[in-house]
């Protein structure tokens, strides 16, 4: 079955970088394009990122627009979220989301960014 | 890339039914049949209930329904049920991009 596993969030300083990963199984990863959601505690989604089945095509909210880069690596079924130059405002669960053309229809279960100083 | 508009909060007794609606523009919910619908459990990732407007995936109730109107999609919880306690959340695409509504907490 389709499983999508974050990894990588923890705790940061605001201007530091931080990679998360998204683990991908139980599917043909070069089908599908991915994306990152991610929800402030007590508040709602917001979308961040996507990536294209094929990796040529990256989109990105404005919110993080030029600091987060989103990326993937078809040999380890793995998209990463970049987050550079971080903000206390970043701080949230991040999800992955496996794109399936109009929805998304399989998320993981989140990995907590918390910037702080 | 505005946050679709949601109520804060929606209730209902069981057995009762309530709406939900989800206000966009004509550049995301207005341009395109692509909105989707999300329950969110506390704690937990969301969980897909509505796709293109009106389509029910594969082992939700059909006690969920939705619909669309210009600018405006909704989602019809019938027949409430304890469990339906829970976040809602609408989405749209927005050109390249995605959108969520500011989510909806239906307590019943």
């Amino acid at each position: 079955q389709v499983h999508l596993v974050e990894s990588g969030g923890g705790v940061v300083q605001p201007g530091r970088s931080l990679r998360l990963s998204c683990a991908a199984s139980g599917f043909i990863f070069t089908n599908y394009g991915i994306h990152w959601v991610r929800q402030a505690s007590g508040k709602g989604l917001e979308w961040v990122a996507a990536i294209s089945a094929d990796g040529n095509d990256e989109f990105y909210a404005d919110s993080v627009k030029g600091r987060f880069l989103i990326s993937r690596d078809s040999s380890k079924n793995t998209v990463y979220l970049q987050l550079n130059s971080l903000r206390t405002e970043d701080t949230s669960v991040y999800y992955c989301a496996r794109d399936w053309g109009t929805l998304f229809d399989y998320w993981g279960q989140g990995t907590l960014v918390s910037v702080s100083s | 890339q505005s946050a679709l508009t949601q109520p804060p909060s929606a209730s209902g007794s069981p057995g009762q039914s309530v709406t939900i609606s989800c206000t966009g523009t004509s550049s995301d919910i207005g341009a395109y049949n692509y909105v989707s619908w999300y329950q969110q459990d506390p704690g937990k990732a969301p969980k897909l209930i509505i796709y293109e407007v009106t389509k029910r995936p594969s082992g939700v109730p059909d006690r969920f329904s939705a619909s669309k109107s210009g600018n405006t999609a909704s989602l019809t919880v019938s027949g409430l049920q304890a469990e339906d306690e829970a976040d809602y959340y609408c989405s749209s695409h927005a050109g390249s991009t995605r959108v969520f509504g500011g989510g909806t907490r239906l307590t019943v």
